[in-house]
């Protein structure tokens, strides 16, 4: 089956220890991106990645980082996590149709 | 970048047709106008993609008029199953930069 899929799906941390979301896609998609949602703001993207060893920077990108080592992975990682990064997180792979295929989200609570 | 416009939230009835419209000023000339439905706990759902005139697919249609600065979403005979947020959303093709633009979401409640 064609899927993304996001671990941890639920993860409470304290202010400052890093963490890392990994996000996994088994459709072969070149391109890859990590959103947050936020009530009243929709998406944001965080960062966005063209290929293996290529990424870029969307809309609300600090505090974040991101690697592109393999295709069918893109982790999220927060070196030093702040209250203001609780959200809900989706990575998104996108066919050659340009179609958007979301995980199911990993809900974040940064105390 | 476009700045995206969308409603906040609409009502409907089960059967009616329901149309959303998206404002999106500063779209760019390669910028592609796309449609995301979601349900709570979900990620977003792709709905339909156009860059010109009207694309029709079986779930929806997209009008965009000549001057691309807004777009409709039309979905035709909704169910309570419709019920969810809509998103619009500007970007180029991902063979470009690919920093794409969401709106805010509009919340489409169906009544029976």
């Amino acid at each position: 089956e064609a899927q993304v899929t996001q671990n941890p799906r639920y993860l409470i941390t304290v202010t400052g220890k890093k963490l890392t979301v990994t996000c996994s896609q088994n459709m072969n998609h070149e391109y890859m991106s990590w959103y947050r949602q936020d009530p009243g703001l929709g998406l944001r993207q965080i960062y966005y990645s063209m290929n293996v060893e290529v990424t870029d920077k969307g809309d609300v990108p600090e505090g974040y980082k991101v690697s592109r080592k393999e295709k069918r992975n893109f982790p999220l990682i927060l070196e030093s996590p702040s209250p203001n990064q609780t959200s809900l997180y989706f990575c998104a792979s996108t066919s050659g149709e340009e179609t958007q295929y979301f995980g199911p989200g990993t809900r974040l609570l940064v105390l | 970048l476009a700045k995206i416009t969308q409603p906040i939230s609409m009502d409907s009835y089960e059967g009616q047709e329901v149309n959303i419209t998206c404002s999106h000023n500063n779209i760019a000339t390669n910028d592609y106008i796309t449609w995301y439905q979601q349900f709570p706990s979900q990620g977003p759902r792709f709905i339909i993609q156009g860059y010109k005139t009207k694309v029709t697919n079986e779930v929806a249609s997209l009008f965009i008029p000549a001057d691309r600065k807004s777009s409709t979403l039309s979905l035709p005979r909704v169910s309570l199953s419709d019920t969810a947020v809509y998103y619009c959303l500007v970007g180029p093709p991902p063979r470009s930069n690919y920093q794409l633009i969401w709106g805010a979401g509009t919340k489409l409640i169906i009544k029976p």
